[in-house]
């Protein structure tokens, strides 16, 4: 079965400063990885997704992610945080490599300071 | 598109009482997922559905929660009788089987 973890429920940094969020991840095959996250009273909003191919992805809002095969992990970064990054983020990983049934991670919380 | 769409936005109840939440997929998804959020639990699926057909119920906490999905363009999740431990966020996400989930804005669901 997969499982997900996520390093800190509560990342705190100053804008501009480099954001990075916590993921690790345990599957018996080779999964689909994705990092979501959720503004207050929203749904959940994809920030990027890995499958196949390159081991680093692009998101939307400046985000990315590194597939680490090695360290199962799937860290996501942002070079220069914006007030508008607070959020909270979830990692999730498929079961196998599908869309289908996900598990999420606890989530993190990452309020930005002035 | 219009996205995943549910309703209630907000519902407020007293326990014992029948409550049903729905949710219209985006056209043309063929994958339908329900999840409940808590901050105690965090984000769980209770149950999802492919072409209609539930595939996976393993979620679902007791026998007071149901879902159907009698066509492709909408689902329910009913809790009969309700408990105040029911109280969460209810979202609903639907898929294509080859691209990602796209989730609707959830249904806040207190419970008296």
């Amino acid at each position: 079965a997969q499982s997900v973890t996520q390093l800190g429920s509560h990342v705190s940094v100053s804008e501009g400063a480099l954001v990075l969020l916590r993921c690790n991840y345990s599957s018996s095959v080779p999964p689909y990885l994705f990092w979501y996250v959720q503004y207050p009273n929203q749904g959940l909003q994809l920030l990027l997704k890995y499958t196949t191919g390159a081991t680093l992805v692009k998101g939307i809002n400046g985000f990315e992610a590194e597939f680490k095969k090695s360290e199962t992990s799937f860290h996501l970064t942002k070079p220069s945080a914006h007030m508008s990054d607070a959020a909270e983020y979830f990692c999730a990983v498929s079961r196998g490599t599908s869309y289908g049934k996900l598990t999420f991670g606890q989530g993190t919380i990452l309020t930005v300071h002035p | 598109d219009a996205g995943v769409i549910q309703s209630p936005r907000h519902e407020v109840t007293e326990m014992g009482q029948e409550v049903t939440l729905r949710c219209k997929p985006i056209s043309g998804h063929d994958y339908l997922f329900w999840y409940r959020q808590t901050m105690m639990r965090g984000l769980e699926l209770l149950i999802y559905f492919n072409n209609n057909v539930p595939i996976d119920d393993s979620g679902m906490p007791e026998d007071r929660f149901s879902a159907k999905m009698p066509n492709a363009s909408f689902s329910t999740l009913k809790i009969q009788p309700s408990e105040p431990r029911d109280s969460a966020v209810y979202f609903c996400a639907s898929s294509l089987v080859t691209r990602e989930q796209y989730f609707g804005p959830g249904t806040r669901l207190t419970v008296t």
